[in-house]
C-alpha cells in the first residue's frame, strides 16, 4: 500500500520557468491538500480539493495553480518560478466521509530549489 | 500572526525520561488537535489526536493534554527513546476535521542514549 506519493523528490528550477508536482494517493481519500514547510513556520496550507473537480485556495496560495482531474490524483503548478518558492512542499489527503476527527496522510515531500 | 504557536524549537532529554512538548493556540474556534511526527527527509506521520470535549488522550506511551482555558496542549513521551528523536508538529482544526488544519513551527526533539 503506496499511501501518497508525490513525483519529483526534488527539483531546480530557474526564476520564471513553470513545473507541476504530482500527488497520487491510493487510499480513495476525498480530500486532498498541498501544503509548504518553510524554516520556523511550519506547514503552511497552499490549495485544498474536496473533491475530483474541485478546488479552493488555502493560507498561502499566491502564484500556484491546482487541478484535481481525477480523484487519486493533485496537481500543484507554478507558472513562473520565483526564489521566494524554495521550500518544501507536502501532499497529504484525508478521508472525511467515513467519520469525523481523521487525520491527514502525508507524502515524502519535494524539495524545490529557485535560482 | 500565528494562530498555533510552538516557543520551544529544540528539547533534549536522556533516554527513559519524560519528554513534554508544549503547543499554544489562540483562536477559541478550534475544536480538534494533533500531533505528528517528522523524520528528515520523510513526511508527517500522524501521532495522537484529541478532540475539545477531552482533556487527555492516551496511546502507549504517548498522551496529549489539552487545557482550553489555557489554550494549551501537550504532548507527553514516557519513556522517552532514541527512536523518537524527530520534529514534533502541534496541528489544530475548527471543523473537527483533517481539511484545513494550522500548524506550529515544529519542536525538534533529541533523546539522548
Amino acid at each position: 500500500n503506496a499511501g501518497v506519493t508525490q513525483t519529483p523528490k526534488f527539483r531546480v528550477l530557474k526564476t520564471g520557468q513553470s513545473m507541476t508536482l504530482l500527488c497520487a494517493q491510493d487510499m480513495n481519500h476525498e480530500y486532498m491538500y498541498w501544503y509548504r514547510q518553510d524554516p520556523g513556520m511550519g506547514l503552511r496550507l497552499i490549495h485544498y480539493s474536496v473533491g475530483e473537480g474541485t478546488t479552493a485556495k488555502g493560507e498561502v496560495p499566491d502564484g500556484y495553480n491546482v487541478s484535481r482531474l481525477k480523484k487519486q490524483n493533485f496537481l500543484l503548478g507554478l507558472e513562473s518560478a520565483a526564489p521566494s518558492q524554495t521550500s518544501v512542499y507536502f501532499c497529504a489527503s484525508s478521508n472525511l466521509r467515513a467519520r469525523l476527527h481523521t487525520e491527514a496522510f502525508f507524502g515524502q515531500g519535494t524539495r524545490l530549489t529557485v535560482v | 500572526d500565528q494562530q498555533v504557536k510552538q516557543n520551544s524549537p529544540s528539547l533534549s532529554v536522556q533516554e527513559g525520561r519524560i519528554s513534554i512538548l508544549n503547543c499554544d493556540y489562540t483562536n477559541s474556534m478550534f475544536d480538534y488537535f494533533l500531533w505528528y511526527k517528522k523524520y528528515p527527509a520523510e513526511g508527517p506521520t500522524f501521532l495522537i489526536s484529541i478532540s475539545s470535549i477531552k482533556d487527555k488522550n492516551e496511546d502507549g506511551r504517548f498522551t496529549v493534554f489539552l487545557n482550553k482555558s489555557a489554550k494549551h496542549l501537550s504532548l507527553h513521551i514516557v519513556p522517552s527513546q532514541p527512536g523518537d528523536s524527530a520534529v514534533y508538529f502541534c496541528a489544530a482544526s475548527a471543523d473537527g476535521s483533517a481539511r484545513q488544519l494550522t500548524f506550529g513551527s515544529g519542536t525538534q526533539l533529541t533523546v539522548l542514549p
